[in-house]
């Protein structure tokens, strides 16, 4: 069975800071990956994948995730944080081979502070 | 409009009652989920189907039925509803399996 772990319940970070959300999974076979973002209230919106390719995968606003497979981490990065920035972030693995269901990381709340 | 909604997208009700959560997708994406969000669990799959007339289970489908007879409706039914069902339910469609999900905006439900 697939699984996903975000260790981290909450980040703190400065405004114009970096920022890293860590998450790792757990799949047989190669993984499909993303990041997405919720805002209060709000449904998830799409940040970026990763299916193949460059272990780097650069997504919406500014937003850019390292695929480690010796790892199975998939981080999400920032060079410099901003205000608005502060969300609920997912991470996601998909079965490729499951009509594509994903299995999503409890959540990591970041908090940028001006 | 094209994209993903749910309704309703606020529900109110009582213990034992039947409710239907509704989610219509105008992009004919094969592949539909519907998910419960609740705090300190994430996102959790009840119910996924990969196209019209096919449905599977996910993790936590006990008390929910769900129906696809056609491509863009994919209608969640709480069948006895109870007040572990009380959460935020989102609805998800995708073209494929390596492709992204489009979520619709939610149904907050409540049981009392």
């Amino acid at each position: 069975a697939q699984s996903v772990a975000q260790p981290e319940d909450q980040v703190n970070v400065a405004e114009g800071n970096p920022l890293t959300v860590k998450c790792t999974y757990s799949v047989s076979g190669n993984p499909y990956l993303f990041w997405y973002v919720q805002y209060p209230n709000r449904g998830l919106q799409f940040l970026l994948k990763y299916i193949t390719g460059d272990n780097l995968v650069k997504g919406s606003y500014g937003f850019e995730a390292e695929f480690n497979k010796s790892q199975t981490s998939f981080h999400l990065k920032k060079p410099s944080a901003l205000v608005s920035d502060s969300a609920l972030y997912f991470c996601a693995v998909r079965d490729k081979a499951n009509a594509g269901k994903s299995t999503f990381g409890d959540g990591t709340t970041l908090t940028v502070k001006p | 409009d094209a994209g993903i909604t749910q309704s309703p997208r606020y529900k109110i009700t009582e213990t034992g009652r039947q409710v239907t959560l509704m989610c219509h997708q105008t992009w004919s994406h094969s592949y539909m989920f519907w998910y419960r969000q609740d705090l300190g669990h994430g996102l959790r799959l009840i119910y996924y189907s990969a196209a019209a007339d096919i449905t599977d289970k996910g993790e936590v489908p006990d008390g929910y039925v769900v129906s696809r007879s056609k491509t863009e409706n994919f209608p969640l039914t709480l069948e006895s509803a109870t007040r572990s069902q009380t959460s935020v339910y989102f609805c998800a469609s995708s073209e494929s399996t390596a492709t992204l999900y489009y979520f619709g905006p939610g149904t907050r439900l409540t049981v009392l």
